[in-house]
């Protein structure tokens, strides 16, 4: 069925440095891709979305791109803040509404 | 525009008791959506309900049912609660199939 795997964390970074977390997807048909973030006691939080093949997502300084021939959309930050610190997830759609998650990754910016 | 709410936003009881979550989505959503977070399983789609209808369900019992009503107010019920209920659940809404879904804060679920 239907999957998302991405990285495991945590990620520890300190500020200023530059944010990679892979994340790669299988699909039967051709999903939409989002990146969500939580941060501490909340929901979540759309960071970005691409509906398409070659599309970039952005948002806030993070980027990432649809990518059909590797079936990834791994997120990037040039230069993460302290206020970066959450847990990503990788998520692709799978039918209606419903959306299929990554397990999650943990990142810690240290200043 | 208000967000998303869930009630109540904790809850604590134990097994073999049933419970009633309650979501309500930002005025003019349509569809809603459920999912259960835990540590060990990660985020897992529940159900999708749209127009009072469920358009789609995940992997779960039948211990765990939903609806939603004509004001697309939805509730969650998990009856005969197991200590692996224990959970945050998320509700999500969303204008359209495909669009932005907004999720709330959680109701975190904890059985005894």
């Amino acid at each position: 069925g239907d999957s998302v795997t991405q990285m495991e964390g945590p990620v520890t970074l300190s500020e200023e440095a530059c944010l990679t977390i892979n994340c790669t997807y299988t699909a039967t048909g051709y999903p939409s891709l989002f990146w969500y973030v939580q941060y501490p006691g909340e929901g979540l939080q759309l960071l970005l979305k691409a509906t398409k093949a070659d599309d970039k997502g952005s948002n806030k300084g993070f980027e990432a791109t649809y990518r059909k021939e590797t079936t990834s959309f791994h997120l990037e930050k040039g230069s993460v803040q302290v206020s970066d610190s959450a847990v990503y997830f990788c998520a692709s759609t799978g039918g209606y509404n419903k959306l299929i998650f990554g397990a999650g990754t943990r990142l810690a910016v240290h200043p | 525009k208000a967000g998303v709410t869930q009630t109540p936003r904790y809850l604590i009881k134990t097994r073999g008791q049933q419970v009633t979550l309650s979501c309500s989505p930002i005025s003019g959503h349509r569809s809603v959506s459920w999912y259960q977070q835990t540590p060990g399983q990660g985020l897992q789609f529940l159900f999708e309900y749209f127009s009072e209808t469920q358009r789609n369900k995940g992997n779960f019992p039948g211990r765990f049912s939903g609806r939603q009503f004509s004001n697309s107010r939805s509730e969650m019920n998990v009856s005969t609660l197991e200590l692996g209920d224990s959970a945050l659940y998320l509700c999500a809404s969303s204008l359209e199939v495909g669009g932005e879904q907004f999720f709330g804060p959680g109701t975190r679920l904890t059985v005894l």
